[in-house]
């Protein structure tokens, strides 16, 4: 079945000590997103590649860094984590012809979660 | 500003009964979609539905139902004859429609819970 898949599920790191997480789709979808998701909260949008265009939310903190080497993946690089970065992180695919737009339906992977200590 | 606001943070209910899930929206523009998602144990989030802002009709589908009503600016979600496996947090979400509006703006979620 074609989906969104990301390694590792449970990712514990310590403070301070850089992590990447990964994200693959075999859906041939042009754009990518990561979220986070921390503890009963809801997701939140930290960037997103259209093809190899990257597009980074004003409020994402500059220690969150985002690699896409070709259309199948997406990397998450978080430099420096903090306790505050814990959190689940969400990797999403769209197929969207044209311009993004809020009407693009997102299709989800399972999601890393991060534990930092 | 966007905001999404789903009152309920869980509900219990047994199955077979019917649940609504309430979500509330802000935004002021004119053209926007609204989105159900399900975040079921696994984590994934799975689309439901979307409605945009100029499609007011019901829908239903199969034991799920919405209800759009842009007059008190709400879409909640009725789910009938409930499962156990409906399980699962459900989240509301808002996009404005404008190109570039790529952010999807998440309700804070209600977990539910269907008892056997």
């Amino acid at each position: 079945d074609a989906m969104v898949i990301q390694n590792p599920r449970y990712q514990v790191t310590q403070f301070g000590k850089p992590v990447t997480l990964s994200c693959s789709q075999t859906l041939n979808h042009n754009v990518m997103y990561w979220y986070q998701q921390k503890s009963s909260q809801a997701p939140k949008l930290l960037f997103h590649y259209y093809d190899k265009d990257f597009n980074n939310e004003a409020d994402t903190p500059d220690n969150f860094q985002s690699r896409r080497p070709n259309t199948s993946f997406c990397f998450l690089d978080i430099r420096s984590p903090g306790l505050g970065d814990a959190a689940m992180y969400l990797c999403a695919t769209s197929r969207v012809t044209g311009v993004v737009s809020g009407a693009n339906v997102l299709t989800f992977g399972a999601g890393s979660r991060l534990t930092v200590l | 500003a966007q905001k999404v606001t789903q009152a309920q943070t869980e509900i219990s209910v047994v199955e077979k009964e019917d649940v609504t899930l309430d979500c509330v929206y802000e935004t002021r523009d004119t053209t926007y979609y609204l989105f159900w998602y399900k975040q079921p144990p696994s984590g994934e989030l799975v689309f439901l539905i979307r409605r945009n802002s100029f499609d007011e009709q019901n829908e239903i589908s199969g034991r799920y139902s919405w209800n759009f009503q842009k007059s008190t600016s709400s879409f909640n979600f009725t789910i009938t004859a409930s499962q156990v496996v409906d399980s699962a947090v459900y989240f509301c979400a808002l996009s404005g429609g404008g190109t570039g509006r790529r952010a999807l703006t998440f309700g804070s979620g209600t977990r539910l819970q269907v008892q056997p």
